[in-house]
């Protein structure tokens, strides 16, 4: 049972123009949500966050939507640059801060110059 | 700061050798995870250790997995006897006390021939 889920395993998007990421969750416990992004050959690193009780959070070039009665999620990135192609993962926990995370499956963002 | 270091970063071994791997987590990260990640999947939890206990084992295959975290900090993990299935990249992630982020190393690839 898949409980957090990235249903677009790739995306392919010009450079200047918008990236939107989605997720969906099953588990209405969850919480706390983040975005990971990953290159080959590394560790997924951090990116954004965001908790239940808001609907957005920005961060630069990086917005996290949540639509709790949709259990939705989405990750946008305006404008897209090169840099940005990587692997994005969704992530979720419940019970605050120092609980576990449940991974989605990764979504593959190519971003073309 | 020193982020999280794991190693080996690759290992290859025939089916049914043995094969460990060492996790040095970011100091003063008190949880400690263990994540298995196949090729196009996101990171699926193996173990979870607050300091040197495992509160989270449950989706370890205890046959042939087995890992520990003496005196709280770093971890090894191990395969006895490893399988063709267990090819992989097994991620070990670190976890302040007031944060939800996991921050990750580079991962240890492993090629079960």
């Amino acid at each position: 049972d898949q409980q957090v889920k990235q249903n677009s395993p790739s995306l392919s998007v010009q450079e200047g123009r918008i990236s939107i990421l989605n997720c969906d969750y099953t588990n209405s416990m969850f919480d706390y949500f983040l975005w990971y992004k990953k290159y080959p050959a590394e560790g997924p690193t951090f990116l954004i966050s965001i908790s239940s009780i808001k609907d957005k959070n920005e961060d630069g070039r990086f917005t996290v939507f949540l639509n709790k009665s949709a259990k939705h999620l989405s990750l946008h990135i305006v404008p897209s640059q090169p840099g940005d192609s990587a692997v994005y993962f969704c992530a979720a926990s419940y019970g605050n801060a120092g609980n576990m995370l449940t991974f989605g499956g990764g979504t593959r963002l190519m971003v073309k110059p | 700061e020193a982020g999280v270091v794991q190693s080996p970063r690759y290992k290859i071994i025939e089916k049914k050798q043995p094969v460990a791997f060492w996790c040095n987590p970011i100091s003063g990260h008190n949880t400690l995870y263990w994540y298995l990640q196949n090729l196009g999947q996101g990171p699926e939890l193996l173990i979870r250790y607050e300091n040197e206990e495992a509160v989270d084992d449950s989706q370890l295959p205890k046959d042939r997995f087995s890992a520990e975290r003496l005196k709280g900090v770093d971890s090894t993990l191990k395969i006895q006897p490893a399988e063709l299935g267990d090819s992989a990249v097994y991620l070990c992630a670190s976890q302040g006390q007031h944060t939800g982020e996991l921050f990750f190393g580079e991962g240890s690839r492993l090629t079960v021939l």
